[in-house]
């Protein structure tokens, strides 16, 4: 069964404090891990695709990487504004769907 | 271009009651999606369409159904609400191995 397992649950960060976000995955085969940012009271607003490992993708203050077992997102110089929960998806290569699988997610908190 | 619309965005039913809520993308995506997110539970997926007239049962399809009869539309319908059915619901649509974007999403509470 494809798992996906997002640590640490909660992260609370100064103003400038740079920190990482662990995705850990099992899947029969990744076609694509997927990271989204969840502000309160809102849809997952999509942020990076990442294929193969070695890959890395950036916006703003924020890096995503991947390995075989895990992916992370790191936040450089974080502002109050990146102050989210961020998700972390998995899409299967095998057995045709496109179905994603989500992990629990993050909230990030960052303090002025 | 809007993107993902969903409405209600928020609705208060009484169990045993009935509604549909209404998902509609002007992506012209094949693929659309719905998920129920429950705190420290994440998204599960309830039903997905792979296109108009094609639907198949994700992870937690019970007391649920839906229907495609256009690229646009995807509702969902609750048949007779139970208080689990409490929960916050998202739709989403993608292109084929694409990324899924998501609607605002409504919040459902079953008294």
């Amino acid at each position: 069964e494809d798992q996906v397992t997002q640590s640490p649950e909660a992260l609370r960060l100064q103003e400038g404090e740079s920190s990482s976000l662990n995705c850990s995955y099992t899947v029969s085969g990744l076609r694509g891990l997927f990271w989204y940012r969840q502000d309160p009271g809102k849809g997952p607003e999509f942020l990076f695709t990442l294929y193969s490992a070695g890959e890395e993708k950036e916006k703003e203050r924020l890096k995503a990487t991947l390995t075989k077992k895990e992916s992370f997102l790191h936040i450089t110089a974080p502002k109050p504004e990146d102050s989210a929960t961020y998700l972390c998806a998995v899409q299967a290569a095998q057995g045709g769907s496109e179905k994603l699988v989500f992990g629990k997610g993050t909230k990030l908190t960052v303090n002025p | 271009n809007a993107g993902v619309t969903q409405t209600p965005k928020f609705r208060i039913l009484k169990i045993g009651q009935s509604m549909t809520l209404q998902c509609t993308q002007d992506m012209n995506h094949n693929y659309m999606y719905w998920y129920r997110q429950d705190p420290g539970m994440g998204l599960k997926l309830i039903y997905y369409s792979v296109g108009a007239g094609i639907t198949d049962k994700g992870e937690v399809p019970n007391g649920y159904n839906v229907s495609r009869s256009t690229t646009e539309d995807f509702p969902l319908r609750l048949e007779l609400a139970a208080p689990s059915q409490t929960s916050v619901y998202f739709c989403a649509s993608s292109s084929r191995w694409g990324a899924q974007f998501f609607g605002p999403g409504t919040r459902l509470t079953v008294l």
